[in-house]
């Protein structure tokens, strides 16, 4: 059964960059089909894709987050990773990784999600 | 950016009754729509994808129909565990995808 599990850390100060890693276990993360995504969302409130990134490093970003947003890999250790630059309160969500299904994408497998909370 | 709107914010239903949640698309996006379940302090559930195919392991009272801009998900018999938040998620020709505002399902 895949699993994946986020981890970074749960407060950022304004300003400063909001780091993530999502470990996957129980598959491997250059499995071919799927690639491998980061939503969010604000307490109380609905989902935001965020960007998704294959295993060969091909990435693609929300253009509202495009120049803010990096999405790593890394495959030997079956993890993934994000970082969000000069980030504000209205950064402030849980934020989930998800395996996304390739063409088609939707979102089959969620980490737990982890709340970040931006505030100085 | 395809904008999705789901109606209504809020469905007040009896268990055992049915529920029918709405989601409309501004632009067509032929059948690339996903419903997921999300219930308080957990991670969404996917529960229908490509418009109408249940998920691995989802109930058969859960079913999808619709295309184009329009579409719907129907719960068939409401048990206890189905009041929850109900997204859905568009995902035609190129991203970003988009989500829904929700559709909250709670017991009347």
């Amino acid at each position: 059964q895949l699993q994946l599990q986020e981890s970074g850390s749960g407060l950022v100060k304004p300003s400063q960059t909001l780091s993530l890693t999502c470990a996957v276990s129980g598959g491997s993360i250059t499995i071919g089909g799927y690639s491998w995504t980061w939503i969010r969302q604000p307490p109380g409130k609905g989902l935001e894709w965020i960007g998704y990134i294959y295993h060969s490093g091909t990435t693609y970003y929300n253009p509202s987050l495009e120049s803010r947003v990096t999405i790593s890999i890394d495959n030997p250790q079956n993890q993934f990773s994000l970082r969000l630059t000069s980030v504000t309160a209205a950064d402030t969500a849980v934020y989930y990784c998800a395996r996304e299904k390739w063409p088609t994408a939707y979102l089959d497998y969620w980490g737990q999600g982890i709340l970040v909370t931006v505030s100085p | 950016e395809i904008v999705v709107t789901q109606s209504p914010a809020t469905l007040s239903v009896s268990p055992g009754e049915r529920a029918i949640l709405s989601c409309r698309a501004s632009q067509s996006v032929g059948t690339n729509l996903a419903w997921y379940q999300q219930k308080p302090g957990q991670a969404p559930r996917l529960l229908v994808y490509d418009a109408s195919t249940r998920a691995a392991g989802i109930p058969d009272r859960f079913s999808g129909s619709g295309s184009g801009t329009e579409f719907t998900l129907t719960i068939s018999s409401l048990q206890s565990e189905d009041f929850a938040i109900y997204y859905c998620q568009q995902y035609n020709n190129r991203p970003p995808w988009t989500f829904g505002q929700g559709t909250k399902v709670e017991i009347k």
